[in-house]
């Protein structure tokens, strides 16, 4: 069964220190992954996806797929990187979205 | 253009009950998904819609139904409401034919008494 794991609920880190939220995922096909954000009061957005392998807000994501993993990290650590950031798998029939339960990231000043 | 926009905010019913959301998708967007989230949990997928049928569905029972209008627009309904079936109603959505991008709506609030 297609499953999204994020372990850690809360991560605090201080600003300028690296940042990793951890994601692993379980499917038996061939995965695409997403790290999707929302800021306080706003809609849940795309921050990005494995395929396009940009950077976007100097956030990266690596497809692991001997691991199961898609970690989202950030070298530099800002404040408006405080969110919820959730990992999505979208199963390959490009209909089915499946998200993990989010890590809460608090950037402290 | 707005965006997705998702009527009403909040909503408070009572067991048992019935109840219907309401999706108007980003301008140019024809495929609309709908989503529970729950308190501290990710957006659960429920179904999905396109040229009015239902595409995909996930598991959820069937007091959870959908319907697509011509304008492309979305209803969610619910019937025989339980108490856990309060939660965050997100809805999503994308053009089928273009990016795989999903927009998201601002939710609707439904709390179950």
């Amino acid at each position: 069964a297609q499953r999204v794991t994020q372990p850690e609920k809360l991560l605090s880190v201080f600003k300028g220190a690296p940042v990793e939220l951890k994601c692993n995922y379980s499917y038996s096909g061939s995965p695409e992954l997403f790290w999707y954000v929302q800021y306080s009061r706003q809609r849940l957005q795309l921050l990005l996806r494995h395929i396009s392998r940009e950077s976007i807000k100097g956030f990266t994501a690596d497809l692991n797929k001997g691991e199961t993993s898609f970690h989202l990290k950030k070298p530099f650590a800002q404040e408006e990187d405080s969110a919820m950031y959730y990992c999505a798998l979208r199963a390959d029939n490009f209909n089915k979205f499946y998200f993990g339960s989010g890590t809460k990231l608090n950037v402290k000043p | 253009d707005a965006g997705v926009t998702q009527s009403p905010t909040h909503l408070i019913k009572t067991r048992g009950q019935q109840v219907t959301l309401r999706c108007s998708p980003k301008s140019g967007h024809d495929t609309v998904s709908w989503y529970q989230q729950a308190l501290g949990q990710g957006p659960q997928f429920i179904f999905q819609y396109y040229e009015e049928e239902e595409r995909q569905r996930g598991n959820f029972p069937d007091r959870f139904s959908g319907h697509q209008f011509p304008n492309y627009s979305s209803e969610l309904n619910v019937n025989a409401l339980l108490l856990g079936d309060s939660a965050l109603y997100l809805c999503a959505s994308r053009d089928q034919r273009g990016s795989y991008e999903q927009y998201f709506g601002p939710g609707t609030r439904l709390t179950v008494t």
